[in-house]
């Protein structure tokens, strides 16, 4: 498999619980958020994305929640699966700007 | 779907020699970025275009050029290659520069010798 986030802060959850991942973004002026899943070998694949005029955005068993108060922006995965086993990583932007990468969090789902 | 595609998943090459890595995408997107991802850190931009034959440095741009010929196509040359280059390569298209989701590929794996 691949060497991507070797060093990575891991995040361990039994399948079937609730997983919350964060991230701290570094713009204040950022407007636009994404948070990808790259499994090993594998390209990274959008999950959700939100947009700063919004607090919460829900998906398919995902939630992405956004608090520019702090610069927080965290991803909840509900009755997380063994496919969810991967590493996550968010994505900042605003007009104008390159979209700036996390570095992830491994999640590792326990049987 | 959109499908970005990469030339090669693994590459080996030594240390001088031009390398060319290649990178496809079939959704008509102006703009297509490359990207490096080391282990710890968060993906790097190396360059990007927003037009065929336009192209713009992105964060860490030494040691690399670009070609974009086509729409479609948007190719990554490491004139000589060196070791601090072995990394994995993500190339991505989107629809806008910002704002917009970015499709990444599955990414090419290039060790340096």
């Amino acid at each position: 498999g691949e060497s991507v986030g070797l060093h990575l802060p891991t995040l361990s959850v039994q399948e079937g619980d609730n997983s919350i991942i964060n991230c701290a973004y570094s713009n204040s002026a950022s407007d636009y958020f994404i948070w990808y899943k790259q499994e090993s070998g594998k390209g990274p694949q959008f999950i959700i994305d939100i947009r700063s005029n919004m607090d919460k955005r829900q998906g398919q068993r995902v939630t992405v929640l956004l608090n520019k108060t702090v610069k927080h922006l965290s991803l909840q995965i509900a009755a997380t699966q063994p496919g969810d086993s991967a590493v996550y990583f968010c994505a900042e932007n605003n007009y104008g700007q390159n979209f700036v990468f996390g570095p992830g969090t491994r999640l590792s789902v326990l049987p | 779907d959109v499908k970005v595609t990469q030339s090669s998943r693994y590459l080996v090459k030594r240390t001088g020699e031009k390398v060319f890595l290649e990178c496809v995408q079939d959704m008509d997107h102006e703009n297509m970025f490359w990207y490096r991802q080391d282990p710890g850190l968060g993906l790097r931009l190396i360059y990007f275009s927003y037009d065929v034959k336009m192209k713009e440095k992105g964060d860490i741009p030494e040691g690399y050029s670009v070609s974009r010929e086509k729409k479609e196509r948007f190719s990554l040359i490491l004139e000589s290659a060196s070791t601090n280059q072995t990394s994995m390569y993500l190339c991505a298209s989107s629809y806008q520069l910002a704002g917009y989701e970015q499709f990444f590929g599955p990414g090419t794996r290039l060790t340096v010798l």
